[in-house]
């Protein structure tokens, strides 16, 4: 079955401090892979996604992420946090054409100002 | 409606009664979700719809829980003699794919909250 693991549970940084959260999936074939966001209070959004081409891919808000096939990693990054990036960060793959999505635990954020 | 929207907010029910969660996708989106959501863990899949179709149910945990979207639009997850342990928070969450498109974005609601007594 499929899985996915996130590297850390709650990551406290200050503003402007450099973000990467990890993310790993077991899954043999072909995976389609996106980073949700759920700041307080709000419901569960896109933050990015990658289907194919280039491994490199840029969501919104400043966000991107890098698949590597070979480590089965889609780690999210950020150059500079602002404190407006407070939430929880899930990673997910989907299969089957999207029938079936799997999520991480999930990364809460605090960003202090 | 502009989003997903799940009602009631919060449910609570005393153990051993049945519970009706109810989700109106946006208008037009194919695909529906069910996700379940314990506090502190990630959205665990429950159920998928395609239109009133029901096309996988490996995700609910037991018979108790029950769901359905019989004209294609709103669903209802029904969990019956409800326990402890169903506490949690039912998401739902719509997707405009059709015809076996790729699901690229899922629009989910807000949830509803479950606390069994």
């Amino acid at each position: 079955a499929q899985s996915v693991s996130q590297h850390n549970h709650h990551v406290i940084l200050s503003e402007a401090a450099s973000l990467e959260l990890g993310c790993n999936y077991s899954y043999g074939g072909t995976v389609n892979l996106f980073w949700y966001v759920q700041y307080p209070g709000q419901h569960l959004q896109l933050l990015l996604k990658y289907f194919s081409g280039d491994p490199l891919v840029k969501g919104i808000k400043g966000f991107e992420a890098e698949f590597i096939k070979s480590k089965f990693s889609f780690n999210l990054r950020k150059p500079s946090v602002q404190w407006s990036d407070t939430a929880e960060y899930f990673c997910a793959v989907s299969v089957n054409y999207g029938q079936n999505f799997v999520f991480g635990p999930g990364t809460r954020l605090s960003v202090l100002p | 409606g502009a989003g997903v929207s799940q009602s009631p907010r919060y449910k609570v029910a005393k153990r051993g009664q049945d519970v009706a969660l109810r989700c109106d996708p946006i208008s037009g989106h194919v695909s529906l979700f069910w996700y379940q959501q314990a506090l502190g863990q990630g959205p665990e899949f429950l159920t998928y719809f395609q239109n009133e179709a029901q096309l996988d149910k490996s995700g609910l945990p037991s018979d108790r829980f029950f769901a359905e979207r019989p004209e294609g639009s709103v669903s209802t997850l029904k969990i019956q003699r409800t326990q402890q342990e169903d506490s949690a928070v039912y998401l739902c969450a719509s997707s405009l794919a059709v015809g076996g498109a790729t699901n690229e974005k899922l629009f989910f609601g807000s949830g509803t909250q479950l606390s069994v007594l």
